[in-house]
């Protein structure tokens, strides 16, 4: 079975400053990784994704991920956040040979300040 | 990639009724899923829709309380029966393509 901690449920942060979204999971097989977004009053849309090969994935807003095996995390960063990032961001995870199944973690609220 | 639409967006139904919410694909997925969403919290699994034959249901959910239907890979219904302020939540459908699922925009039910 897997796990998905996301260690912070609110990160405040200012316009234009850095942001680090953490997300840790516990898995005894080989996974895939996604973070999707959920913009307020709307479905979750799928951010990135790391499935293989380069550990470091990139969105086309500005979002990156890292895959880090020996720490078991794929944390979200952006290097200048914007209002409109404003969101909760689900980071899941899905075992490989374990079926199709999603394990989401409980959510990290972004508000994004002027 | 897969575009996911749901019908109704949104509903405010009475005590002990019943709705029934609509997944449309628009194109094939081998997989289909129904989650919920309850208010401020993260998404559980309700079951996965399988074409042709009974839904998979996850622990605490049952088939007569949440009845699924999948007659073709492109369409799916969740119904909600008997339904209490318990079952208040938004309802996400899914569908896999490519190792990835990807979701609809969500139902979202008020019982009164």
């Amino acid at each position: 079975a897997q796990s998905v901690t996301q260690l912070d449920s609110q990160v405040p942060v200012f316009e234009e400053a850095p942001v680090e979204l953490r997300c840790n999971y516990s898995s005894s097989v080989s996974v895939y990784l996604f973070w999707y977004v959920q913009y307020p009053n709307q479905g979750l849309q799928l951010l990135l994704k790391y499935l293989s090969g380069s550990t470091l994935v990139e969105s086309i807003n500005g979002f990156e991920a890292e895959f880090n095996k020996s720490q078991t995390s794929f944390h979200l960063r952006k290097p200048s956040v914007h209002i409109s990032d404003t969101a909760e961001y689900f980071c899941a995870v899905r075992g490989l040979n374990a079926g199709n199944m999603l394990t989401f973690g409980g959510g990290t609220r972004l508000m994004v300040k002027p | 990639s897969a575009v996911i639409s749901q019908k109704p967006s949104r509903d405010i139904c009475q005590r002990g009724t019943s709705l029934t919410i609509q997944c449309q694909v628009d194109s094939q997925v081998t997989m289909m899923f129904w989650y919920r969403q309850q208010p401020g919290q993260s998404l559980t699994l309700i079951a996965t829709a399988n074409q042709g034959s009974e839904a998979t249901y996850e622990s605490g959910f049952v088939i007569d309380k949440f009845p699924i239907s999948r007659p073709n890979l492109t369409f799916s219904t969740l119904t909600v029966s008997n339904m209490s302020p318990e079952d208040s939540s938004i309802y996400l459908c899914s569908g896999e393509g490519g190792d990835t699922q990807y979701f609809g925009p969500g139902t979202r039910l008020t019982v009164l």
